[in-house]
């Protein structure tokens, strides 16, 4: 199994404060993804990186922000969250397009 | 933007039966690659298969094919001799070398009834 460590696993937050979750890998992938999963809406990529520094928006990227400084970390940044970011967020990693994408475990994020 | 779409939200299958999913992209790309993930109810995202546009023969991996009708941008999943196990989420996911993106469907319901 790819080296990919999300975290936290679950988070409860209040409306408006930030969130930082973060995503670790071992296996020194370049590409590093950030998606969000709702019912009838499958994954949805918020943000991609494809390099250190190198990131891009995806198709819903308002309210979040990334980082990454090092190749093996990649953070999502809630800035103020809202009841509508309440949702299980994936992160990636990727070596070439032509390989699959590895998934971490998911972190459930509620906010109230 | 790619767009890739899976209709049939949920699909049932007599446990040892045959089950096809379908998914079909838009791209103007030539070279691309094509996946199905399945996600169990554990959440994990397993990568099921894999086709290279550029390869005319659809690809297998044990009980999974793939129909790949690259004129027709088409990706169907055939799932043979279903399995209890094989109860899940089923996407499909497109990417080329023009962006770095890896853009999913959004997912088929597989029901396996024993």
């Amino acid at each position: 199994d790819a080296g990919i460590t999300q975290s936290p696993r679950h988070k409860v937050t209040e409306t408006g404060t930030p969130v930082t979750l973060r995503c670790h890998q071992t296996e020194n992938h370049r590409y590093m993804y950030w998606y969000r999963q709702d019912p009838g809406h499958g994954l949805r990529l918020i943000h991609y990186s494809y390099g250190v520094k190198d990131t891009d928006k995806g198709e819903v990227s308002d309210g979040y922000s990334v980082s990454r400084s090092k190749t093996e970390d990649f953070l999502l940044t809630l800035e103020s969250a809202t009841s509508s970011q309440t949702s299980v967020y994936f992160c990636a990693i990727s070596e070439s397009i032509g390989q699959g994408a590895f998934f971490g475990q998911g972190t459930r994020l509620t906010v109230v | 933007a790619q767009t890739v779409t899976q209709s049939q939200p949920e699909m049932s299958v007599q446990e040892a039966e045959t089950v096809t999913l379908s998914c079909t992209y838009d791209t103007s790309e030539s070279d691309y690659y094509l996946f199905w993930y399945k996600q169990p109810p554990s959440r994990q995202m397993i990568l099921v298969i894999r086709q290279e546009a550029y390869k005319q023969q659809n690809a297998t991996e044990n009980r999974f094919s793939v129909n790949f009708q690259k004129a027709a941008k088409s990706f169907s999943l055939k799932i043979s001799d279903s399995q209890l196990g094989d109860a899940a989420m089923y996407f499909c996911a497109y990417r080329d070398y023009g962006n770095n993106r890896l853009a999913f469907g959004k997912g088929n319901q597989v029901v396996v009834i024993p």
